[in-house]
């Protein structure tokens, strides 16, 4: 079965500093792997996406994660905080093929103080 | 265009009394899912329309909860005869609908949160 796991329940950064919210996966077959992020009372908006190629996918607002196969991890980067950066991310996994649904690991919260 | 909306936004109920919720998905997209968000908790997927193939059913968690969809247009989540344990945030997303389905870039609406007493 598909599953995401997202070990941090917080993450706590100084503005300026880079930071990373970790997600490792597990799937059967290949990956097709999200970054969202959700402000408070909010929906989620997407923030990048890794579906084949360049392990380094760039997204919004200055995001990047890496997809490492071996280690079945897709963390986010940022090289420099923002306190605005603070909210809920959440990382999520569709097995290749048509299915639809997404699973989403239990979300990080980033907290980036001043 | 516009997002994803959904309303009501907020939707306080009695225990046993039926709701509904509505999606309007963005223009173009093809197909529409529901999620549902626990107080801090991820998203448990629902259900899935893609265009007019039978609906993917399986993350109804029981027989109180349905789904329509007009088309490709509105979508309306019902819960039937509700339970405290349905209160959450009842979040839809829509895609273009691409082939494979896994490459899709879902987008969310605001959610309408529900509170069962």
């Amino acid at each position: 079965a598909q599953s995401v796991a997202q070990p941090e329940d917080q993450v706590n950064v100084a503005e300026g500093n880079p930071l990373t919210v970790k997600c490792t996966y597990s799937v059967s077959g290949n990956p097709y792997l999200f970054w969202y992020v959700q402000y408070p009372n909010r929906g989620l908006q997407f923030l990048l996406k890794y579906i084949t190629g360049d392990n380094l996918v760039k997204g919004s607002y200055g995001f990047e994660a890496e997809f490492n196969k071996s280690q079945t991890s897709f963390h986010l980067k940022k090289p420099s905080a923002l306190v605005s950066d603070s909210a809920l991310y959440f990382c999520a996994v569709r097995e290749g093929g048509n299915t639809g649904k997404l699973i989403f690991g239990q979300g990080t919260t980033l907290q980036v103080k001043p | 265009g516009a997002g994803v909306s959904q309303s009501p936004s907020n939707k306080v109920t009695e225990k046993g009394k039926d709701v509904e919720l509505r999606c309007d998905p963005i223009s173009g997209h093809t197909a529409l899912y529901w999620y549902r968000q626990r107080l801090g908790q991820g998203l448990e997927f629902l259900i899935y329309f893609q265009g007019n193939s039978a609906p993917d059913k399986s993350g109804l968690p029981s027989d109180r909860f349905s789904a329509e969809r007009t088309g490709e247009s509105v979508s309306t989540l019902t819960i039937q005869r509700t339970q405290q344990e349905d209160s959450a945030v009842y979040l839809c997303a829509s895609s273009f609908g691409f082939r494979p389905a896994g490459t899709d870039t879902q987008y969310f609406g605001p959610g309408t949160r529900l509170t069962v007493l």
